[in-house]
């Protein structure tokens, strides 16, 4: 079955970098691709980026010089890094699957950056 | 951008009732390629989004037909008939069709 699974540090100093992986099965990243989505505490969500399947890149432009999104396929896995973080970065970040609408999530991890 | 502006914020029903989402964009949501990509997701308190309706009125795999999803061009609504507990939570519409992709602001669905 399709799984998706959010890995990285729970807190992150501020101006630090940002890593977190996504660790896709059930579906190859040449086929689909994924999709990062943060929500900050209480609030909304918020589109990052995506990996295309033929390992393209598309950014969301409040985020592009801070953000870049990767791939190993052998290991099935996206990895994110956002550089100069700050406090209001703290969020759950979720990687999904995007195909008619991201279909499936992975459950979350949520990361908080410290000042 | 393209805004996304959902309502109500909040949506008291009962159980058994119905309930109707709207959702307006900022500009048509209608691809190059003829699809509209507009969704929609319930997010259940301490869960993941889960996906209900894709690209205006697709329900998901193994989604109840008592959600429906309509609409066309900057309008679209989602519909809840015979209200469940389990449906209770918070409702977003998101666009795929324009970079940055956008979510609505939610919609808190709770008991009257």
């Amino acid at each position: 079955q399709v799984q998706l699974k959010e890995s990285g540090p729970v807190l992150v100093q501020a101006s630090e970098t940002l890593s977190l992986t996504c660790t896709v099965s059930g579906f190859s990243l040449t086929n689909y691709g994924v999709i990062w989505v943060r929500q900050p505490p209480g609030k909304g969500l918020e589109w990052m980026g995506i990996i295309w399947r033929n390992g393209n890149t598309d950014y969301n432009s409040a985020l592009k010089s801070r953000l870049s999104i990767n791939r190993d396929t052998s290991k099935s896995q996206v990895f994110l890094k956002m550089n100069s973080l700050q406090t209001d970065d703290t969020a759950i970040y979720y990687c999904t699957r995007g195909y008619g609408g991201f279909d499936y999530w992975g459950q979350g991890v949520m990361v908080t950056v410290s000042s | 951008d393209v805004v996304m502006t959902q309502t109500p914020v909040s949506l008291p029903v009962s159980l058994g009732g119905q309930a109707s989402i709207s959702c307006r964009s900022s500009q048509s949501l209608v691809h190059s390629n003829g699809n509209t990509y507009l969704h929609w997701y319930l997010q259940k308190p301490g869960q993941s989004p889960q996906l209900l309706i894709y690209r205006v009125s697709n329900r998901f795999s193994g989604v109840p037909d008592r959600f429906s999803g309509s609409g066309s061009g900057t309008d679209f609504t989602l519909k809840i008939s015979r209200v469940e507990p389990e449906d209770l939570g918070d409702y977003y519409c998101l666009q795929s069709t324009h970079f940055p992709y956008t979510f609505g602001a939610g919609t808190k669905l709770e008991l009257k």
